[in-house]
């Protein structure tokens, strides 16, 4: 099956830092990446959608100067915590999929967990 | 926007068949329906994904009726390591008003 990998798989950092994660589709070409944010015993929140040579679209309430996505090829998209504080603190999951998401699942990489002291 | 309702918990025992119901009523025509399975720090795993009557694969069977607004997710024997959160996702298409994941149901197996 489809394969993402996501890393680091965990980061423990000073508050101000700003933190690199990185998604990558290892055997698919990925036109889509979503990134999810999930806090403790609750459901996944998408944060953003970002497609391969072009801006990503952020949800609502999600700060885009904040949470600074790049998605440089089809295989690579990051997101870039700037300054982060502990309340940025969470698990941060991205998923990959072709351009006709449609009838396609997502596949999920194994998650970031952030830690901010 | 598209929501989905399931059951916050269920609880099992191994080697019994666990259905696990999830209501999306205002389901549109293109929308596929898809469940995923999450374990603790990991992120979810595909388990299957229908449009309408039933799919089967090698883990589990997803039926559907024919107004779609709801799916079951049936695990025929289940064990210990099926322990986990299964969430449904319906729709896809290019809209990211469907990508809300609901509460998802939370399955305890015991032994």
């Amino acid at each position: 099956g489809a394969v993402v990998s996501q890393h680091p798989s965990r980061v423990i950092c000073k508050s101000g830092t700003s933190v690199k994660i990185e998604c990558r589709s290892l055997d698919f070409q990925a036109t889509t990446m979503f990134w999810y944010r999930q806090f403790p015993k609750q459901s996944l929140m998408l944060m953003a959608t970002s497609n391969e040579g072009s801006k990503a679209t952020y949800e609502q309430g999600v700060e885009k100067d904040k949470f600074l996505i790049n998605h440089a090829s089809l295989t690579l998209s990051t997101l870039t915590v700037t300054s982060a504080h502990p309340e940025d603190s969470s698990f941060y999951i991205c998923s990959a999929a072709t351009d006709d998401y449609s009838n396609q699942p997502q596949h999920f990489g194994d998650g970031t967990r952030l830690s901010i002291l | 926007l598209a929501k989905t309702t399931q059951p916050i918990s269920m609880d099992s025992y191994e080697g019994q068949e666990v259905n696990i119901t999830c209501s999306h009523n205002n389901i549109a025509t293109n929308d596929y329906i898809t469940w995923y399975q999450q374990f603790p720090s990991q992120g979810p795993r595909f388990i299957i994904q229908g449009y309408k009557t039933k799919v089967t694969n090698e883990v589990a069977s997803l039926f559907i009726p024919a107004d779609r607004k709801s799916s079951t997710l049936s695990l025929p024997r289940v064990s210990l390591s099926d322990t986990a959160v299964y969430y449904c996702l319906v729709g896809g298409s290019y809209n990211t008003d469907k990508l809300i994941f609901g509460t998802g149901t939370r399955l305890q197996v015991f032994p």
